[in-house]
C-alpha cells in the first residue's frame, strides 16, 4: 500500500499568516493515464470531509483562492496564503492513483 | 444539487451484521464508481472499498484488507442506491461510515455511525 506521510501533524497558526502542510507518498503517484491523483481534503469539526484540491493543484469550485496545491514526484504541499478562522480543522492528503486508496494521518490546523 | 444520504447505522454486538444504504441524487449515479470511507472516533479517514460502474466491469468490487471477506458493497442503479453489507463485525469497525465516489471527490454524505459493542 502507498503510505502517505503528512507533516506537521499539528499546526498552530496566527490569523492572517501563511500555513503549509507537506505530504510525502511512499511511491510515485503517476497514473498510467499520465495524471497524478493527489487530493487534499478539509474536515471542519463535526463535518464531513470536503475536497479542496484535486490532481495536485486544481482547486474545487467554491474553494477560496488562498488555498493552493503544488508538488511532484513524492513531495506535495498544501498552502494557505492567509489563514482565516474558518480554516480551523483537519487536513488530509489522499492518493487516488493506486489501490487501495490511502490517506495521510491528517494535520490539525488551529489558531494560536 | 448533489446529495448522498447514508442510513442504517446502529449499535450492534460483536459478530453481528448491519446493512448501510446511501441514497444518491442530483447526478447520474450509474455513471459513477462509488465507495465507502470510514472514520473511527477521533481518528483519520480510512478507505473501505469501492464498486465500479456496470459498464466498466459489471460492478466489480475491491476492499481494504481489514474488511475483505466480511464486507460487501453493492449497488442498485435503478434506485440510485449504494449498499454496504457488514458481517462478522468487530469493535474496531466502530466508525462513522461515509458514502462517496471512487476515488473520493467532491461529493460526500453526512455519514452514519456504526457502533460495535457489547
Amino acid at each position: 500500500d502507498v503510505v502517505m506521510t503528512q507533516s506537521p501533524l499539528s499546526l498552530p497558526v496566527t490569523l492572517g499568516q501563511p500555513a503549509s502542510i507537506s505530504c510525502r507518498p511512499s511511491q510515485s503517484l503517476v497514473h498510467s493515464d499520465g495524471n497524478i491523483y493527489l487530493n487534499w481534503f478539509q474536515q471542519r469539526p463535526g463535518q464531513s470531509p470536503r475536497r479542496l484540491i484535486y490532481k495536485v493543484s486544481y482547486r474545487d469550485s467554491g474553494v477560496p483562492d488562498r488555498f493552493s496545491g503544488s508538488g511532484s514526484g513524492t513531495d506535495f504541499t498544501l498552502e494557505i496564503s492567509r489563514v482565516e478562522a474558518e480554516d480551523v480543522g483537519v487536513y488530509y492528503c489522499m492518493q487516488g492513483t493506486h489501490w487501495p486508496r490511502t490517506f495521510g494521518q491528517g494535520t490539525k490546523v488551529e489558531i494560536k | 444539487e448533489v446529495q448522498l444520504v447514508e442510513s442504517g447505522g446502529d449499535l450492534v454486538k460483536p459478530g453481528g451484521s448491519l446493512r448501510l444504504s446511501c441514497a444518491a441524487s442530483g447526478f447520474t449515479f450509474s455513471n459513477e464508481w462509488m465507495g465507502w470511507v470510514r472514520q473511527a472516533p477521533g481518528k483519520g479517514l480510512e478507505w473501505v472499498g469501492r464498486i465500479k460502474r456496470k459498464i466498466d466491469g459489471g460492478g466489480t468490487t475491491d476492499y481494504a484488507a481489514p474488511v475483505k471477506g466480511r464486507f460487501t458493497i453493492s449497488r442498485d442503479d435503478s434506485k440510485n442506491t449504494l449498499f454496504l453489507q457488514m458481517n462478522s463485525l468487530k469493535s474496531e469497525d466502530t466508525a462513522v461510515y461515509y458514502c462517496t465516489t471512487d476515488p473520493p471527490g467532491g461529493w460526500w454524505g453526512q455519514g452514519t455511525l456504526v457502533t460495535v459493542s457489547t
